[in-house]
């Protein structure tokens, strides 16, 4: 069982739609939570960060964490064409005192937004 | 704004070759890793490095090296390219236990 398991899709909807993605974990000791976005042939960008568990909002996109659930969820309101991409969970442990933590990525679930 | 430049975008080799991908991050973040991407297989950590010198294997280190001689250039050897090397690799640098900036990454086709 990966520790990070994510729906590949494909998805697509129209314009306007609300979109909602979702990764669910197996590692309860997963503290940091991101959604990145990665358009074709370019590397992934940093989208959202949290660290704890409820809602955070910028502008059309709000992630949601359930650290009791080990759920994280990605919502995208109003949705454009420009919103098409590959949208990737990940997360990484409390390193403490240590200097390193490496993220685990879910699969990424592709998103289509067509007009 | 954080930026991690990968040398090459593209890149057609021989099996057998021998293969070097750099990497440079200009935000003196201490951590750098190496993903490789591939199709139903998401990201998955090649090796990584939390400081010169330094480097740990990931979960695929098979067929791979690292160096990281200087603080912000880490690189990627393969060492004989083979078929199944053929993918999207992406570079990434962090500071400690926080999000990954990642560059634009290089899609390498071995013949």
């Amino acid at each position: 069982q990966k520790e990070v398991e994510q729906d590949p899709g494909p998805l697509s909807v129209p314009e306007g739609a609300i979109v909602s993605l979702n990764c669910t974990y197996s590692n309860s000791a997963f503290q940091y939570f991101m959604w990145y976005r990665q358009y074709s042939r370019k590397g992934p960008e940093l989208l959202m960060y949290t660290y704890s568990s409820g809602n955070k909002e910028d502008g059309r996109f709000t992630a949601q964490v359930d650290k009791s659930s080990k759920y994280i969820s990605l919502f995208i309101r109003d949705s454009q064409p420009s919103d098409s991409a590959t949208y990737l969970c990940a997360m990484n442990l409390y390193a403490g005192g240590t200097s390193y933590g490496k993220l685990t990525f879910g699969q990424g679930t592709i998103l289509t937004v067509h007009p | 704004d954080v930026k991690v430049t990968q040398s090459s975008r593209y890149l057609v080799k021989r099996t057998g070759e021998k293969v070097f991908l750099e990497c440079v991050q200009d935000m003196d973040h201490e951590n750098m890793f190496w993903y490789r991407q591939d199709p139903g297989l998401g990201l998955r950590l090649i090796y990584f490095s939390y400081d010169v010198k330094m480097k740990e294997k990931g979960d695929i280190p098979e067929g791979y090296s690292v160096s990281r001689e200087k603080k912000e250039r880490f690189s990627l050897i393969l060492e004989s390219a083979s078929t199944n090397q053929t993918s999207m690799y992406l570079c990434a640098s962090s500071p400690p236990a926080r999000e990954l900036f990642f560059g634009e990454g290089s899609r390498l086709t071995v013949l």
